[in-house]
């Protein structure tokens, strides 16, 4: 089976651009969580998707955004980029909305210039 | 606020040594615990995963411990091996939002042959 698929790997965007990263979760997970981890810093929630529903949201600015699909795969949405936007962007599923059963992607890496 | 804090930052020992990895939190209404190993550039793998009720786990040559009203966590790595060599992540999940991961800052762990 497949394991959590992120796209694309690496990313250089401009400050005040929009970027659309994406995660395609393990079959038969339903739910996607995000999380942004600054270098040298461990991850921080930003939302949890269950069953195309959002279910927690962290402590982000409204650029940041998400959705689920109906296949379960998820898009995460940041406009107005800024410099602290740089980061590497983590993508998790599981099998339900609960804390256990994580499987992690391999990460965005966005660079804002 | 629940907060998660690892000690130390940063460990270099020599191949074979066993070494002990500390993680404390702040509050003690946890769903569970968490360890995970993150390779540099990549994303996280979990390595044990405790529930609240769960004193400890092991898998091979790791084992974790959870002490819940002290708030702390170990995990003991035996007869370490350069292949360790990664970051050591500790996250904790609460009784009210099981879904959302908090993590600490991790321990950079390099083992020398």
């Amino acid at each position: 089976d497949a394991g959590v698929t992120q796209s694309p790997t690496h990313l250089i965007k401009t400050r005040g651009q929009q970027v659309t990263l994406r995660c395609s979760p393990i079959s038969g997970h339903k739910s996607v969580s995000w999380y942004q981890q600054v270098l040298g810093q461990g991850p921080q929630f930003i939302f949890q998707y269950y069953e195309k529903e959002e279910r927690g949201r962290g402590n982000f600015p409204d650029r940041f955004s998400a959705r689920q699909f109906p296949n379960y795969s998820s898009e995460l949405n940041v406009n107005a980029l800024l410099l602290g936007d740089s980061a590497l962007y983590l993508c998790a599923s599981s099998p339900d909305s609960g804390g256990y059963g994580y499987t992690f992607g391999s990460g965005t890496r966005l660079t804002v210039v | 606020k629940q907060e998660v804090t690892q000690i130390p930052a940063a460990l270099s020992v020599p191949e074979g040594e066993n070494l002990v990895l500390n993680c404390s939190f702040t509050d003690s209404a946890i769903y569970n615990l968490q360890w995970f190993r993150q390779d540099p550039g990549k994303g996280l793998t979990s390595l044990l995963l405790i529930q609240s009720s769960q004193r400890e786990q092991t898998s091979g040559r790791l084992n974790a411990s959870l002490d819940k009203s002290s708030g702390r966590s170990t995990l003991y790595i035996a007869a370490s091996q350069p292949g360790d060599s990664a970051t050591y992540l500790c996250a904790v999940s609460a009784m009210d939002s099981s879904y959302k991961l908090i993590f600490g800052s991790g321990t950079r762990l390099l083992v020398r042959p």
